[in-house]
């Protein structure tokens, strides 16, 4: 099977900087995905790491460590826009179809 | 381009009636997912279509059929619903070049079940 774990809440002020970790469980990994999820909205697709580093995409970086099975979404310069849930989800090999974790809820202050 | 449009966009059911939830896209995806999101949790795959004729369970399949109906459609059927499912459900798509990691979701649809 698989298992993700994420921090449920997470508290930041504007402007400054604000880190989510995703440690996940699974056979035959393949890779490691970010959405964000606005109250009453859809998931939207943040980010992709197949490989170990870090992606950079604007304010939003994400990070994979393939040997520590940990992943983490950077939100850099925080808006009050980005106040959402935010979801790691991984993918395994041969399939198409995600898992995803439970979600971190981040409350941007002004 | 709509996307991935689902209808309808709330739903109120009684136990042990039945529904169909549509869902259809138009950026020509080969795969497509259904997911349940209950309230404070993340999203759980019902069944998902790899492609035109296939389709495969997921993690909570049970009290659930789908039918891709073709290359744009896939509906999910309540034969018999109960108030387990009262839930939000999702949409999903995604195409041949990001195997699955990049899906585009609907606006989802909200069922409750008395």
């Amino acid at each position: 099977g698989q298992s993700l774990e994420q921090p449920s809440e997470v508290t930041a002020v504007e402007g400054a900087i604000v880190q989510i970790n995703c440690t996940y469980q699974t056979s035959g990994f393949y890779g490691l995905s970010w959405y964000q999820q606005h109250d009453g909205g859809a998931p939207t697709f943040l980010s992709y790491n197949a490989l170990d580093g870090l992606e950079e995409t604007g304010r939003f970086s994400s990070f994979l460590s393939r040997s520590d099975s940990y992943g983490y979404l950077l939100l850099q310069e925080l808006q009050m826009k980005d106040s959402a849930s935010y979801f790691c989800a991984v993918r395994n090999t041969g399939r198409r179809a995600l898992t995803f974790g439970s979600g971190t809820r981040l409350q941007v202050q002004p | 381009n709509a996307g991935v449009t689902q209808t309808p966009k709330f739903q109120v059911l009684k136990t042990g009636q039945s529904m169909t939830l549509q869902c259809a896209q138009d950026m020509n995806h080969n795969s497509m997912y259904w997911y349940r999101q209950d309230p404070g949790m993340g999203l759980r795959l019902i069944y998902y279509s790899a492609s035109e004729g296939t389709t495969d369970k997921g993690e909570v399949p049970n009290g659930y059929n789908v039918s891709r109906l073709n290359k744009r459609e896939f509906s999910l059927r309540l034969e018999s619903a109960a108030p387990s499912q009262t839930s939000v459900y999702f949409c999903a798509s995604s195409g041949q070049q990001t195997g699955g990691d990049e899906q585009f979701f609907g606006p989802g649809t909200r069922l409750t079940v008395l």
